[in-house]
C-alpha cells in the first residue's frame, strides 16, 4: 500500500543532542513537508521540498535542517540549537506544493528530557 | 486575528447527531482542506475544495468563497467519528487552524 512512513513514533533526548527523524514516501510524490504541531496551535511548516536536491525554509526553520536526496525520503534533523524541541512532528507529501491534496505519516513524538 | 478560525473550539454529540464544524479564513487561497487527526496523532485528508460542495459518506464539505467559510458536517455521528478536525486553507503556503475536538458519545 502507498503511504508515508515516519520513524521512530516516540524519542527521547537529552538536551544537546541532535535527533533525527526519518520519513519516506512511496506515493511518487514531488513535494514534501515537514509540521510542527504544539498543544493548542495548528500545524507550523517547518522545511519543505519540491524536488530533489532542493528544499526550501518554512516559518520556524532556525534549529532545524533536512535533506531531500531522494524522491521518497525526506529526513528532519533537530538540531541542540532548538531551544524547545520537545513537539509532535508530522512528515507530509503531495503531488504538487499548491494544489495537491496532502498526506500524512502517523507522526514522530519527540520528548527533550 | 488568526487567519483562519474554527468554531467551536470543542464539541460533543450524542450518537446520530448531524455535526457541523465551521472555519473562517482571511487569506487568499487556492484551496481549503479539511483534515482529521485521529487521537494517536495520525492526519488523514478528507476533503480539498475550492469551490460548492463535495460529499463522502456521510461527510459533506462547503465553500463559500465570497464569504471566506467554509463548513464540514457529518451526518448520522458516530463515536468512530470522534477525533480532531483541522481547516487549512493557502496557495503555496497553507495556514492551520487549531482544530475542533468532537466527542461523540454512544
Amino acid at each position: 500500500d502507498g503511504g508515508i512512513t515516519q520513524s521512530p513514533k516516540y524519542l527521547f533526548r537529552k538536551e544537546g543532542q541532535n535527533v533525527t527523524l526519518s520519513c519516506e514516501q512511496n506515493l511518487n510524490h514531488d513535494a514534501m513537508y515537514w509540521y510542527r504541531q504544539d498543544p493548542g496551535q495548528g500545524l507550523r511548516l517547518i522545511y519543505y521540498s519540491q524536488i530533489v536536491n532542493d528544499f526550501q525554509k518554512g516559518d520556524i526553520a532556525e534549529g532545524y535542517s533536512v535533506s531531500r536526496e531522494k524522491k521518497e525520503s525526506f529526513p528532519l534533523t533537530v538540531t541542540s540549537a532548538q531551544k524547545n524541541p520537545t513537539a509532535f512532528y508530522l512528515c507530509a507529501s503531495s503531488t504538487t506544493r499548491a494544489t495537491g491534496e496532502l498526506f500524512f505519516g502517523e507522526g514522530s513524538r519527540l520528548t527533550v528530557l | 486575528k488568526n487567519e483562519v478560525e474554527q468554531s467551536p473550539q470543542n464539541l460533543t454529540a450524542q450518537e446520530g447527531e448531524f455535526i457541523t464544524i465551521n472555519c473562517s479564513y482571511s487569506v487568499g487561497i487556492s484551496a481549503l482542506h479539511w483534515l482529521q487527526q485521529h487521537p494517536g496523532g495520525g492526519i488523514v485528508s478528507l476533503f480539498m475544495l475550492s469551490s460548492g460542495k463535495k460529499k463522502h459518506g456521510r461527510l459533506i464539505a462547503t465553500i463559500n468563497i465570497q464569504e471566506k467559510h467554509s463548513s464540514l458536517h457529518i451526518t448520522a455521528s458516530h463515536p468512530r467519528d470522534s477525533a480532531v478536525y483541522i481547516c487549512a486553507v493557502g496557495s503555496e503556503k497553507l495556514v492551520f487552524g487549531k482544530g475542533t475536538k468532537l466527542t461523540v458519545n454512544p
